[in-house]
């Protein structure tokens, strides 16, 4: 079955960085982008972007430009996201989702805490 | 960037009864419609895709309409198991873009 596994809690300081996994299972890797949406506490949902997992290019939505990284193992079919430099409006829950333009299948989400 | 305005904003409902959520686009978003339910403490989950396409394993008792800048999720005998909220996303143009949600509460 198709299964997107998320790797565990994080909690950081500010200035610091996390670099969270998202392992795919049960389908090609690369026939299928990868999207990451962040869900600050209590919220709705934002698009962060997508990685093309054949390729390796990564989109950004603007808001998510320039401390955050998409980046891909393919050999063993996981997605990474790093966020650099964090703050304490990083502070969320991030998934990956499977999909082209609906996301079909998601990561169990990754509690993300920035705290002093 | 394309809006996605969500209503109502809580929705109060019996079990049984049938209800519709709305889901605007400030542009037209074609069919590239996408309703997502999600739980507490849970990962979204697809309940219909390009507007009206019916996912596997997901109850008949959903279903979705529209085209262009106006779509509507139906549930059709809402069941307490649906008290969740709902999200509308847009997958026609970058970024894409979500609702704010519409949340099933008992009445």
């Amino acid at each position: 079955q198709i299964q997107l596994v998320q790797s565990g809690p994080e909690l950081k300081k500010p200035g610091e960085s996390v670099k969270i996994s998202c392992k795919a299972s049960g389908y090609t890797f690369t026939d299928y982008a990868m999207h990451w949406v962040k869900q600050a506490p209590g919220k709705g949902l934002k698009w962060m972007g997508w990685i093309n997992t054949y390729t390796g290019k990564p989109t950004y939505a603007d808001d998510f430009k320039g401390r955050f990284v998409f980046s891909l193992e393919a050999s063993a079919s996981t997605a990474n996201l790093q966020i650099s430099n964090l703050k304490n409006e990083d502070t969320a829950t991030y998934f990956c989702a499977r999909g082209t333009t609906g996301f079909d299948y998601w990561g169990q989400g990754v509690m993300v805490t920035v705290s002093s | 960037d394309v809006v996605l305005t969500q209503s109502p904003a809580t929705l109060s409902v019996t079990p049984g009864e049938r209800i519709s959520l709305s889901c605007r686009a400030s542009e037209s978003v074609d069919t590239y419609l996408h309703w997502y339910q999600q739980k507490p403490n849970e990962s979204p989950r697809l309940l219909i895709k390009y507007a009206s396409q019916s996912i596997s394993g997901i109850p008949s008792r959903f279903s979705g309409s529209g085209s262009g800048t106006d779509f509507t999720l139906s549930i059709n005998g809402v069941e307490l198991e649906d008290l969740s909220i709902y999200y509308c996303q847009q997958g026609n143009s970058l970024p894409h873009t979500f609702g704010a949600g519409t949340k099933l509460e008992l009445k």
